[in-house]
């Protein structure tokens, strides 16, 4: 069965202090994983997409890697504004796409 | 360009009465998805539409029900509420199917009584 595990599942961390939020799946035949921000109340925030193992997103503090059974979502120097909810999803065939129960991140000042 | 909008913003319902949510995706994006986010179950999907096809489903019962028009924009249904159907229920629309990034609505926030 297609799985993604997410964690931790919560984070706090100071503001500049560097952390990663790991995205493990288990799914035949991979075609992306992709990595979304929710904010409370709102939808998911689309962030990255990576496709082959050793690929690289970077996106202002944000950088995200995968291998073959995971990704990680390394935060640098973060700040408040950072703050959220961090969704990994890969999609499957027949059910679109699966999301992992994220990562809730608190950045305190 | 405009986002994807959903109407309305909150609805509260009850049991037993049914409901139904729309969706109006990104200018030119005609693949529309729905998923419900519960805090227990997180986001799960319910069903893909493209060029007005169903063309996944996910695993809920055959109460959730959806459309979508000539103009792309999607429908959902959900007949004889209960009590769990109470949730977030987002709607996400991509240029087309398959592996690509989607982008979602505020949501639909559902609270049956």
């Amino acid at each position: 069965e297609d799985q993604v595990t997410q964690s931790p599942e919560a984070l706090r961390l100071q503001e500049g202090e560097s952390s990663s939020l790991n995205c493990s799946y288990t799914v035949s035949g991979l075609r992306g994983l992709f990595w979304y921000r929710q904010d409370p109340g709102k939808g998911p925030e689309f962030l990255f997409t990576l496709y082959s193992a050793g690929e690289e997103k970077e996106k202002e503090r944000l950088k995200a890697t995968l291998t073959k059974k995971e990704s990680f979502l390394h935060i640098t120097a973060p700040k408040p504004e950072d703050s959220a909810t961090y969704l990994c999803a890969v999609p499957t065939h027949g059910q679109n796409f699966v999301f992992g129960p994220g990562t809730r991140l608190s950045v305190l000042p | 360009k405009a986002g994807v909008t959903q109407t309305p913003r909150y609805l509260i319902k009850t049991r037993g009465q049914q409901v139904t949510l729309s969706c109006s995706p990104i200018s030119g994006h005609r693949s529309v998805s729905w998923y419900q986010q519960t805090p227990g179950q997180g986001l799960q999907f319910l069903f893909e539409y493209f060029s007005e096809t169903q063309r996944n489903k996910g695993n809920f019962p055959g109460r959730f029900s959806g459309r979508q028009f000539s103009n792309s924009r999607s429908e959902m249904n959900v007949s004889t509420l209960e009590l769990g159907d109470s949730a977030l229920y987002l709607c996400a629309s991509s240029i087309g199917t398959g592996s690509r990034e989607q982008y979602f609505g505020p949501g639909t926030r559902l609270t049956v009584t």
